[in-house]
């Protein structure tokens, strides 16, 4: 199985709600990184925690990480139309340079 | 404006015509990787390189060669495409080490009849 998995694979809001997703990993990381991929198009950085912070901020998103439950969240505050999209966890692995190993997504979408 | 860049963005092609997407990055990275996304997969890695002539095979690297002459440019080579490497593939850059995040291209839709 895959070394990170978002939960959930759906989530459906109203505009200007909150949203928030986990990703559980399984082994040491160096980082954690959150990505948006809007239909088809190019993932798109969001946000990357390393393994010796707890929480971090960047406009309406809000990252945390607990590497002792191996386990990040994701939230968005203040959803808005435009943020209908696709959001990825991936994993900096200690062993493995640089390279990302990402999860299946969760699929966030905000009515207006 | 620093990007990463992939071309074609569609391709149709049929089984055993060797083909090339190409990748350039104008933002000096030193990693370069490929990525395939498949529904219910997700996206996963099939070779990597951490700096000029040096390359490595990610996770399913079968089928599929890459070169890396320049730091600049990532090729992704198909020599003899089969329709399961019908995909949308992805190219993406980052600094390396253990400091950065990636940047990704577009994307490139293969389609193989």
């Amino acid at each position: 199985s895959q070394q990170g998995e978002e939960d959930p694979q759906a989530l459906s809001i109203q505009e200007g709600e909150n949203a928030t997703m986990n990703c559980s990993y399984k082994t040491s990381i160096n980082n954690l990184q959150w990505y948006r991929q809007n239909s088809g198009r190019g993932l798109v950085h969001l946000i990357l925690i390393r393994s010796n912070e707890r929480e971090k901020h960047s406009g309406r998103l809000r990252v945390t990480l607990d590497t002792s439950k191996k386990s990040s969240s994701l939230l968005i505050t203040a959803s808005r139309a435009a943020d209908t999209a696709s959001y990825f966890c991936a994993t900096d692995i200690r062993a493995a340079g640089n390279k990302l190993t990402f999860g299946g997504g969760t699929r966030v979408l905000v009515k207006p | 404006e620093a990007q990463v860049t992939q071309n074609p963005r569609y391709l149709i092609t049929v089984t055993g015509k060797k083909l090339t997407v190409t990748c350039s990055q104008n933002m000096n990275h030193e990693y370069m990787s490929w990525y395939r996304q498949d529904p219910g997969l997700g996206l996963r890695q099939i070779y990597y390189s951490m700096n000029v002539e040096v390359t490595d095979k990610g996770d399913v690297p079968e089928g599929y060669k890459v070169s890396r002459k320049e730091k600049r440019n990532f090729p992704l080579i198909l020599e003899s495409p089969s329709p399961n490497q019908t995909s949308l593939y992805f190219c993406a850059s980052s600094l390396g080490g253990t400091g950065g995040g990636y940047t990704f291209g577009s994307g490139t839709r293969l389609t193989v009849v």
